[in-house]
């Protein structure tokens, strides 16, 4: 089974929403990641989790709160966001961040941001 | 300089073609090497992962060149169905490890 799976598929929400984007994998993967996906472009690297410690924060807004609360879980948390985050978020996993290890993809949850 | 780029095409082909897909990375440092296909609206998903030696998963062929920075990717007797987006995928390490996409190539196999 190679399933990541994320929730909500889509989200609505106004610039002063407080929402929490989920993704879970149960691959027993040690390394999680966050993309963000805007039309016609290559997904772009958020944050990267790796044991449950951060280790990747590709200078992201702090309106952008990533949360790992165990080894299958992670949380994107989101607040005060601007209508140029509309996009798709993308969640990923592998065994672990190292060589050759390769990254397993979320469905995505579509965002707008009106 | 993009670290990894591609043709953005679109490529249309007809069915039965062959088509090649390159991608040029800029960091020597690089170290791992994929080609994720991604169809509309969906997530990416992995195709193949490219070796020094070359490899090959039925009618796709994947090269590295480490010398030139360049892999490649070949599609034999194109199906309707590989209509999507090829995303060249480099992995290299700065301290910790990041994958790095390209801009992808959009593929139209056509009737």
């Amino acid at each position: 089974d190679t399933e990541v799976t994320q929730t909500p598929k889509h989200l609505v929400m106004g610039m002063t929403n407080k929402k929490s984007l989920k993704c879970e994998q149960h691959m027993g993967h040690r390394a999680m990641y966050w993309y963000k996906q805007k039309a016609k472009k290559p997904p772009e690297l958020m944050f990267v989790y790796s044991y449950e410690k951060l280790s990747i924060n590709e200078s992201v807004p702090s309106r952008f709160s990533p949360e790992c609360p165990n080894s299958s879980l992670l949380n994107l948390h989101l607040h005060a966001l601007q209508p140029e985050d509309s996009a798709l978020y993308l969640c990923a996993s592998s065994q672990t961040s190292g060589l050759q290890e390769t990254q397993y993809f979320g469905p995505g949850t579509r965002l707008l941001v009106l | 300089r993009k670290e990894v780029e591609q043709d953005p095409g679109p490529f249309n082909v007809p069915e039965g073609a062959t088509v090649a897909f390159n991608c040029t990375y800029s960091n020597s440092a690089s170290q791992s090497f994929f080609w994720y296909r991604q169809d509309c609206r969906k997530e990416p998903k992995l195709l193949m992962s490219v070796y020094s030696s070359g490899n090959e998963d039925g009618r796709f062929t994947a090269q590295l060149n480490r010398a030139s920075q360049y892999i490649s990717l070949l599609i034999r007797d194109s199906k309707l169905s590989d209509s999507a987006t090829y995303l060249c995928v480099v992995l290299f390490s700065s301290g910790t490890y990041k994958y790095i996409f390209g801009t992808g190539t959009r593929l139209k196999v056509l009737a």
